[in-house]
């Protein structure tokens, strides 16, 4: 019953390295989004698919990419790990276009020095 | 586009209390409501959420929200709080299902609140 899984869940990174966060959900679900969550602004959307080999922006997409090679995976980059980048990643998914809600992960807490 | 405001960054309250946590939104269109709760170090996890019919929504853990179309907002209510209510809570709005936003999730930038004994 693991639901949304996001790997790793804590990294600190030196400016100007790069790195992968990981999401993976195991309910088939069609839809996933990559959110980050900073003190006093909510969470905001960074990119999201709608589907297996699609990705969109959304509101913060700048210094990060994304892949969805599979439809269980949605993979987050960053080529060039910037102080401004730290923050603490949601993952989340949703099973497709219907008003069911979203399904969060636990949330990778990234650290950029 | 959607916005969210939530009203009070920090609400304490004593075990036992009635609380309030506000949120109004603004859309151009029909709208899902939701409210999250985030625990210490954890994700999000669904409180309650008001799709359509009922404007008094009831969710896990006691807590109830009323949607309020006319003046565009979803409180959260709990009757008495207990300690173990502490973390953060967020408002959230999606565009209904069907629409281009393909339920894009747009937070408030959430209330902390804080139960004492």
């Amino acid at each position: 019953n693991a639901g949304v899984t996001q790997t790793p869940k804590f990294r600190v990174l030196k400016t100007g390295q790069s790195m992968t966060l990981l999401c993976a959900q195991d309910m088939n679900h069609e839809y996933m989004y990559w959110y980050r969550q900073d003190p006093g602004m909510g969470l905001r959307l960074i990119h999201y698919s709608v589907g297996e080999g699609t990705t969109a922006k959304g509101e913060v997409p700048d210094g990060y990419n994304v892949s969805r090679l599979k439809k269980q995976n949605f993979l987050l980059g960053l080529e060039s790990a910037a102080p401004s980048q730290t923050s603490v990643y949601f993952c989340a998914s949703r099973r497709d276009k219907s008003n069911q809600p979203q399904h969060f992960g636990d949330g990778t807490r990234l650290s950029i020095l | 586009a959607q916005s969210v405001t939530q009203l009070d960054s920090q609400v304490p309250v004593f075990e036992e209390a009635p609380v309030e946590l506000r949120c109004n939104y603004s859309s151009s269109v029909s709208v899902y409501l939701f409210w999250y709760v985030q625990y210490p170090n954890q994700g999000l996890q669904l409180l309650l959420k008001y799709l359509s019919g009922s404007t008094l929504v009831k969710g896990i853990n006691g807590f109830e929200a009323e949607f309020n179309k006319s003046q565009t907002s979803f409180h959260l209510r709990k009757p008495s709080v207990h300690i173990s209510d502490t973390a953060e809570y967020f408002c959230a709005v999606s565009e209904l299902a069907g629409g281009t936003s393909y339920g894009k999730l747009t937070f408030g930038q959430g209330t902390i609140l804080t139960v004492h004994p």
